[in-house]
């Protein structure tokens, strides 16, 4: 098993529609989870971090579930300009080890 | 005021031939990172260094060699360049405490010929 598995997608869903990402970990020494974004031929940014209570920024919305082993992330109201690549992020370990997922494909349609 | 700096952006170099890119940060963090992403885009972890001290070092051929001058830098020089190298390479920097995510760079982009 990955230590960190995302669908790779892709996910093709219209404007304005509301879209759910899954991703899992296997260590369940792992201390703090983000939700990153890439572009293509960019470098990954942080869309959020992912904290225990769940949190939400504007049109995105990520929980925590620790005794599943996975975090989610919730896009409302989806944008042409969300289209990307969402990494799923896992820190754990002494020195914080850092696990990236291979991603999940988004691409909003008009 | 860019926060992670690397350099070169773009590389292309010859089979057997030696290279470095640099990566500086401002953002007064303590660890640095080196990532090799793919043609199949999976971002894989190389090297961390935590105060110019290496803590990480995954499965690399050893002709990948990094070197933390201070805590702000972190450069990393490639021998013998093989056609697999061909990638993009991310430096990343962050704080160690919990909840802290890493910044990156914008990538240097290396093509072997």
């Amino acid at each position: 098993r990955k230590e960190v598995e995302q669908d790779p997608g892709p996910f093709n869903v219209p404007e304005g529609a509301t879209v759910a990402f899954n991703c899992t970990y296997s260590n369940s020494a792992s201390q703090s989870f983000f939700w990153y974004r890439q572009d293509c031929r960019k470098e990954p940014k942080l869309l959020m971090s992912v904290y225990s209570s769940g949190n939400e920024d504007g049109r995105f919305t990520a929980q925590l579930n620790r005794a599943s082993q996975y975090i989610s992330l919730l896009i409302r109201d989806s944008k042409l300009s969300d289209s990307a690549t969402y990494l799923c992020v896992v820190k754990a370990g002494g020195y914080q080890k850092v696990t990236f997922g291979t991603g999940t494909k988004l691409q909003v349609i008009p | 005021d860019t926060a992670v700096s690397q350099t070169p952006k773009y590389l292309v170099t010859q089979m057997g031939n030696d290279k470095s890119i640099k990566c500086e940060q401002n953002l007064g963090h303590d660890t640095m990172y080196w990532y090799k992403q793919d043609s199949k885009k999976f971002l894989k972890i190389m090297f961390s260094y935590n105060n110019k001290e290496l803590i990480i070092n995954e499965t690399v051929p050893n002709r990948f060699s990094p070197k933390s001058p201070d805590k702000a830098h972190l450069n990393l020089h490639i021998n013998s360049l093989e056609l697999g190298d061909s990638a993009v390479y991310f430096c990343a920097s962050s704080q160690e405490q919990e909840y802290e995510p890493q910044h990156f760079g914008d990538g240097t982009r290396l093509s072997i010929l």
